[in-house]
């Protein structure tokens, strides 16, 4: 079964600096999708960005990357020039790329960072 | 991307009595999934449900406690039933967009069972 593990439970930036956001997983799978998502008081589950395994290149949307280092099955979150409306649970997640049945679709999500903006 | 809704939004319950919550997408799609999301939380899986089939429900979640309808492409409904207080949850649709495969969630439900 695939485990994701986000160390931090709380962390806090400055208004305009930059953070980042650790995430481990562990599977025996060689093509899967990794997943940012940032859940703020409102609820809403809002998907941040989005990695696939078998690309090499690390993905990017705009002021947000991540570092994904899949020997070391690492995907780390990068969010630059922090604003206070980053402030919110964030989640990472994982899902098979294999389909075997209605599971595996299933997104086995780690237990959140709550990230605290500093004006 | 897909526009999904929940209703309710939020609902006190009492003990032994039930919710039905409805999910409400805007374009036609295969898989919705129920997540629940207990306070201070993570989200767990507690079942696919697709169009013309029975719901696949995950370990520790059955049919008779969160029954699950899927009538048609765009909505489902997943009901809690026979409520105790560790029932209080956020309860969140979802699915996943297959051209993109990317998943979005609902708003969620916030329940709280007194």
């Amino acid at each position: 079964a695939q485990t994701v593990t986000q160390s931090q439970p709380e962390m806090s930036v400055q208004e305009a600096e930059t953070v980042t956001l650790s995430c481990t997983y562990d599977t025996s799978e060689s093509d899967y999708y990794l997943f940012w998502y940032k859940q703020p008081p409102s609820r809403q589950m809002i998907l941040v960005i989005r990695q696939e395994a078998y690309k090499q290149q690390n993905a990017t949307e705009n002021r947000f990357s991540v570092n994904f280092q899949k020997a070391a099955k690492s995907f780390s979150l990068k969010i630059s020039d922090s604003q206070l409306g980053d402030a919110a649970m964030y989640f990472c997640a994982y899902r098979s790329a294999s389909y075997s049945g209605a599971g595996s679709y299933q997104l086995t999500f780690g237990k959140g960072t709550k990230l605290s903006v500093i004006p | 991307s897909a526009v999904i809704s929940q209703k309710p939004s939020r609902d006190i319950c009492q003990r032994g009595t039930s919710l039905t919550i409805q999910c409400q997408v805007d374009s036609q799609v295969t898989m919705m999934f129920w997540y629940r999301q207990q306070p201070g939380q993570s989200l767990t899986l507690i079942a696919t449900a697709n169009q013309g089939s029975e719901a696949t429900y995950e370990s520790g979640f059955v049919i008779d406690k969160f029954p699950i309808s899927r009538p048609n492409l765009t909505f489902s409904t997943l009901t809690v039933s026979n409520m105790s207080p560790e029932d209080s949850s956020i309860y969140l649709c979802s699915v996943i967009d297959h051209v993109l495969r990317e998943q979005y969630f609902g708003p969620g439900t916030r329940l709280t069972v007194t």
